[in-house]
């Protein structure tokens, strides 16, 4: 069964501008990770953020977490075209076997 | 450090025939994972080895799926007889432990007519 849940489920900006993804997720979690997925490769993680941490950056990724919501997002700042690409969130759940539960991910364009 | 290594990158089947996907995940990881991935859709957990031990195969269609991992390296996944909605990309992904980055291959898309 599906944890994540992504919104949008795709996206289309211009370049240079900012897109942000949004995870909901149900049950209590250890961690929260970000994957990216270029058509017809593997996923490759971006960023994994903690149940106590609430923001966190890398590059020009930002990711925060409000676990009273269970939610999460996912922003990119200053788009380029090479980030188009579709992004996953995954979640770690505490109770039962310590497997990686993925969303159904967010599609994002990112127009020249 | 070499990635994850999955071999073959595509194979067409007819629908009743069978198929193995192997995989050599990073060294020195303990933890590998088996994904399905079907188009559009986000990764599905079929099985996740610890050494060669098997931590989790709920979703694994045991009828038509089975998976091992040889003295805890390498995998391979098998479906005999597969059916048309087998078609999908098979993902490995290996970890030094459990929780923590996932390392993936570029994955074995599977077409089955």
């Amino acid at each position: 069964s599906q944890q994540g849940e992504e919104d949008p489920q795709a996206l289309s900006i211009q370049e240079g501008e900012n897109a942000t993804m949004n995870c909901s997720y149900k049950t209590s979690i250890n961690n929260l990770q970000w994957y990216r997925q270029n058509s017809g490769r593997g996923l490759v993680h971006l960023i994994l953020i903690r149940s106590n941490e609430r923001e966190k950056h890398s590059g020009r990724l930002r990711v925060t977490l409000d676990t009273s919501k269970k939610s999460s997002s996912l922003l990119i700042t200053a788009s380029r075209a090479a980030d188009t690409a579709s992004y996953f969130c995954a979640t770690d759940r505490i109770q039962g076997a310590q497997k990686l539960v993925f969303g159904q991910g967010t599609r994002l364009t990112i127009n020249p | 450090e070499a990635g994850v290594a999955q071999s073959p990158r595509y194979k067409i089947i007819e629908k009743r025939q069978s198929v193995a996907f192997w995989c050599n995940p990073i060294s020195g990881h303990a933890t590998l994972y088996w994904y399905q991935q079907i188009l559009g859709q986000g990764p599905k957990l079929l099985i996740q080895f610890q050494n060669n031990g098997v931590v989790d195969d709920s979703q694994l269609p045991k009828d038509r799926f089975s998976a091992e991992r040889l003295k805890g390296v390498d995998s391979t996944l098998k479906i005999q007889p597969a059916k048309l909605e087998d078609s999908a990309v098979y993902l490995c992904a290996s970890t030094r432990g459990l929780g923590g980055e996932l390392f993936f291959g570029e994955g074995s898309r599977l077409t089955v007519l």
